[in-house]
């Protein structure tokens, strides 16, 4: 089993529809999450920390399930612009280093 | 200007030679990390670094060498380049105390290997 996996997609969703994708961790002693926004051929963006009691971030929910070890990020009515590759990433507990999943691709269509 | 900035952003050349690409960064972070990118695979660690004398193995680093000349540049090089490491490069940073601080990314190098 991969240490992070992600659907890699593609999702397509309409305009302003809600859009949920997970991420789930094989080491139950990961202690960080994070979610990162990648655009074609660019850098890897952060767009938000998940902490152990859910956080939102405008449209962006973040949710933390450690008893079945995925991190969720749900988009609330998504814009065109919210088009990319989502990337999830975790650290585990003593684990300087974080893993990347290989990214989930969503496109909005208008 | 960026905060983490690689050069170069482009580069192709020739089997069997040396390339070296360069990181600086402005945010002060003790640790340095790079990464390659290739389609299916997603990021992978090949060294990381916590301070200006540590180096440490990742992944993938077979075919790879990195010098930390100073706490803010971070070298990645490839002694002698083959097609295989045709890929995107990233070099990223982070602060050094706390389990929970995410790490930051440079443009990239896309480097391809004739």
């Amino acid at each position: 089993r991969k240490e992070v996996e992600q659907d890699p997609g593609p999702f397509n969703v309409p305009e302003g529809a809600t859009v949920a994708f997970n991420c789930t961790y094989s080491n139950s002693a990961s202690q960080s999450f994070f979610w990162y926004r990648q655009d074609c051929r660019k850098e890897p963006k952060l767009l938000m920390s998940v902490y152990s009691s859910g956080n939102e971030d405008g449209r962006f929910t973040a949710q933390l399930n450690r008893a079945s070890q995925y991190i969720s990020l749900l988009i609330r009515d998504s814009k065109l612009s919210d088009s990319a590759t989502y990337l999830c990433a975790i650290r585990g507990l003593g684990n300087e280093k974080l893993t990347f999943g290989t990214g989930t691709r969503l496109t909005i269509i208008p | 200007d960026a905060d983490v900035t690689q050069t170069p952003r482009n580069r192709i050349t020739k089997t069997g030679k040396r390339i070296m690409l360069e990181c600086s960064q402005t945010k002060g972070h003790d640790r340095m990390y790079w990464y390659r990118q290739d389609p299916g695979l997603g990021l992978r660690l090949i060294y990381y670094s916590f301070d200006v004398k540590d180096i440490n193995k990742g992944e993938i680093s077979d075919g790879y060498s990195v010098s930390r000349q100073a706490q803010a540049k971070f070298s990645l090089s490839l002694e002698s380049a083959i097609p295989n490491q045709t890929a995107l490069y990233f070099c990223a940073t982070s602060q050094g105390f706390g389990s929970n601080q995410p790490q930051h990314f440079g443009d990239g190098t896309r480097l391809s290997i004739l």
